[in-house]
């Protein structure tokens, strides 16, 4: 079974929509819990952490839920400059122990 | 604040040439330090890390390998290339291991 898993989509959403990426994972010892978001041809960007109460940056939400294992990203009124593959990573707080999924492809049609 | 170098951002090379890649961290002291690689439309596969001078550990056999000769500078090295090399690699630091990695720029690597 794998670390991290998501629903690679792809996600074409209009301009202006709600649209929710979940990603779950197998280990119940992880710690540390982030979305991030690639471009095409780019490195990936920490978008945000992920904490236990939930958070908010702008338009983005983020929440955990431990019982179940799993982490969702919430992007509010979407915008063109949205579109990209958002990975979900999970930490077991030691060196090498970064668990990265594969990414949720997201397209925002004007 | 922090900023992290990458270098080449683009290369091409024949099969059986050496690589080397270099990556250096400024700002930050004694960071973990990984190295990364991207297939085309595939994740990130972790390849090496650091957690020190000198002190490096394989995540994946293969021909590549990885060196950490000062505390903010890491290198990744092949003595002979494959095609099955090629790829995005990307270096990355993080403070330590609860906290989020930040990536260099990427280096794509193409193997003729």
């Amino acid at each position: 079974r794998k670390e991290v898993e998501q629903d690679p989509g792809p996600f074409n959403v209009p301009e202006g929509a709600t649209v929710a990426f979940n990603c779950t994972y197998s280990n119940s010892a992880s710690q540390s819990f982030f979305w991030y978001r690639q471009d095409c041809r780019k490195e990936p960007k920490l978008l945000m952490s992920v904490y236990s109460s939930g958070n908010e940056d702008g338009r983005f939400t983020a929440q955990l839920n431990r019982a179940s294992q799993y982490i969702s990203l919430l992007i509010r009124d979407s915008k063109l400059s949205d579109s990209a593959t958002y990975l979900c990573v999970v930490s077991r707080g030691t060196g090498n122990q970064f668990y990265f999924g594969t990414g949720t492809s997201l397209t925002v049609i004007p | 604040s922090q900023t992290i170098h990458q270098w080449p951002a683009t290369l091409v090379q024949p099969v059986g040439s050496p690589l080397s890649l270099e990556c250096t961290v400024e700002g930050t002291s004694n960071p973990n330090l990984y190295w990364y690689r991207q297939a085309a439309g595939r994740g990130l596969q972790l390849l090496f890390y650091s957690v020190g001078i000198g002190q490096i550990s394989s995540e994946v056999p293969q021909n590549l390998s990885a060196s950490r000769p000062q505390d903010r500078q890491f290198i990744l090295s092949s003595k002979k290339l494959l095609l099955s090399d090629s790829g995005f690699y990307l270096c990355a630091w993080s403070i330590q291991g609860s906290q989020p990695q930040h990536f260099g720029d990427g280096t794509r690597l193409s193997i003729l």
